[in-house]
């Protein structure tokens, strides 16, 4: 199985911030990663796909990169509702895995 | 409005069996490859199974393979897991999640999830 990577576990920031959360892969994934963001007593969102690709409706403020095992999520300038637990996923095979998890919390 | 409502949760005995339903509306559900992942109490994300739009294709984590099995209902707009065997790590919030359209495995609507919970 591939095993996903995230680091930081969590993280302390402040409005205005621009936060930068990394995923690395066991092996190569190509662009394979999708990221989420997830509220306490929600299901997650699918923020980003195919480690690039913003979801129709996803804040702009929200962007992806990487390929291969590294991978990168950033959020340009953090806003009050971005506060939540950001999972990176690989898709490139089964079964599908995801990290352990970053959580991003107010200053 | 695409929308996925799981039910069919409960507490359950060890050993003991349940079934998962999640209905679909708002989408052609029979165009989509569909998915069960879970979420145990204050952990992370875990898949569980996915099965293709025609079920032509299923696959299961190593950790419910040969204790739980996945099906759809095309004409009923309906996801289901069936799940045998329950063992206590087998406790968490179950979402069904459809698959992203040209990029399977990545799952762009989620239910509001229902909780499993295996105790004696």
């Amino acid at each position: 199985d591939i095993q996903m990577t995230q680091s930081p576990s969590s993280l302390s920031a402040s409005v205005g911030d621009r936060v930068t959360i990394t995923c690395r892969a066991s092996q190569s994934i190509s662009s394979y990663l999708n990221w989420y963001q997830q509220k306490p007593g929600k299901a997650p969102n699918l923020l980003i796909y195919a480690a690039s690709n913003l979801l129709s409706g996803v804040p702009s403020r929200f962007s992806g990169s990487g390929s291969g095992t590294d991978f990168t999520l950033t959020i340009s300038s953090l806003q009050p509702e971005d506060f939540a637990t950001y999972y990176c996923q690989q898709s490139y095979s089964s079964p599908w895995t995801f990290g352990q998890g970053t959580k991003v919390e107010i200053k | 409005e695409v929308q996925l409502v799981e039910s069919g949760g409960g507490l359950v005995k060890p050993g003991g069996s349940l079934r998962l339903s999640c209905a679909a509306s708002g989408f052609t559900f029979s165009s989509y490859s569909m998915n069960w992942v879970r979420q145990a109490p204050g952990k992370g994300l875990e898949w569980v199974s996915y099965i293709s739009s025609s079920s032509s294709y299923i696959f299961y984590a190593d950790s419910v393979k040969g204790r739980f099995t996945i099906s759809r209902d095309n004409a009923k707009n309906s996801l289901y897991l069936q799940m045998n065997s329950l063992r206590a790590e087998d406790t968490a919030v179950y979402y069904c999640a459809r698959d992203l359209l040209g990029h399977s495995g990545g799952f762009d609507y989620w239910g509001q999830g229902t909780l499993v919970t295996v105790s004696s």
